[in-house]
């Protein structure tokens, strides 16, 4: 079955660095992609890995290790607006043309 | 202006009453999706378009209807609606690939 696991909380303060970690259980995987989303609002993307390694975009980086089925987000420099819900998802490309989200890990920076 | 637009944004409605959330995106996206957001469990897939006539099963497609006859348009239906289906509903759209998904608002729908 398809499943994907990242941490429901994590805390950290501002102008430190956190990573966000994900690991999938999926068929017909496609790439990762991270979203975040701040309270009310929608998701907006982050960033998208297909192939191994590190993608860098301004404070942010997502990591990808196809053979772990692993993933990460890496957010530097926190700033207090960085208080959110990061998403990492998965797009299977099989049979079907799905995209599976996680449940979310809760991001607090603390001043 | 870039955007994916639902509406209503809002709507209380009773068990039984069919209704239906539009959305629409002006960015010539081939993918379309619907997703209900609960507390604890994310972002979970409900039914999604790779083009105008093409739609498809997600994860969580019972008691939902979808339609594709326009390219900008992906109106979710919801025939009987029951109290378990209460829930913030997203739209999005992409291109073909994938990679980045845009959400539109959300509709926060209560069923009573």
């Amino acid at each position: 079955g398809q499943s994907l696991e990242q941490p429901s909380e994590v805390t950290a303060v501002e102008g430190a660095i956190v990573q966000i970690n994900c690991t999938y259980q999926t068929s017909g995987f496609y790439g990762l992609s991270w979203y975040q989303q701040h309270d009310g609002g929608a998701p907006t993307f982050l960033s998208y890995n297909a192939l191994d390694g590190l993608e860098e975009t301004g404070r942010f980086s997502s990591f990808l290790s196809r053979s772990d089925s692993y993933g990460y987000l890496l957010l530097q420099e926190l700033q207090m607006k960085d208080s959110a819900s990061y998403f990492c998802a998965v797009s299977e490309m099989d049979s079907s043309y799905k995209l599976i989200f996680g449940s979310g890990t809760r991001l607090l920076v603390r001043p | 202006e870039a955007q994916v637009t639902q509406n209503p944004r809002y709507l209380i409605t009773v068990t039984g009453k069919k209704l239906t959330v539009t959305c629409s995106q002006n960015m010539n996206h081939e993918y379309m999706s619907w997703y209900r957001q609960d507390p604890g469990l994310g972002l979970r897939q409900i039914y999604y378009s790779m083009n105008v006539e093409v739609t498809d099963k997600g994860d969580v497609p019972e008691g939902y209807k979808v339609s594709r006859k326009e390219k900008r348009n992906f109106p979710l239906i919801l025939e009987s609606p029951s109290p378990n289906q209460t829930s913030l509903y997203f739209c999005a759209s992409s291109t073909w690939g994938q990679e980045t998904q845009y959400f539109g608002p959300g509709t926060r729908l209560l069923v009573l």
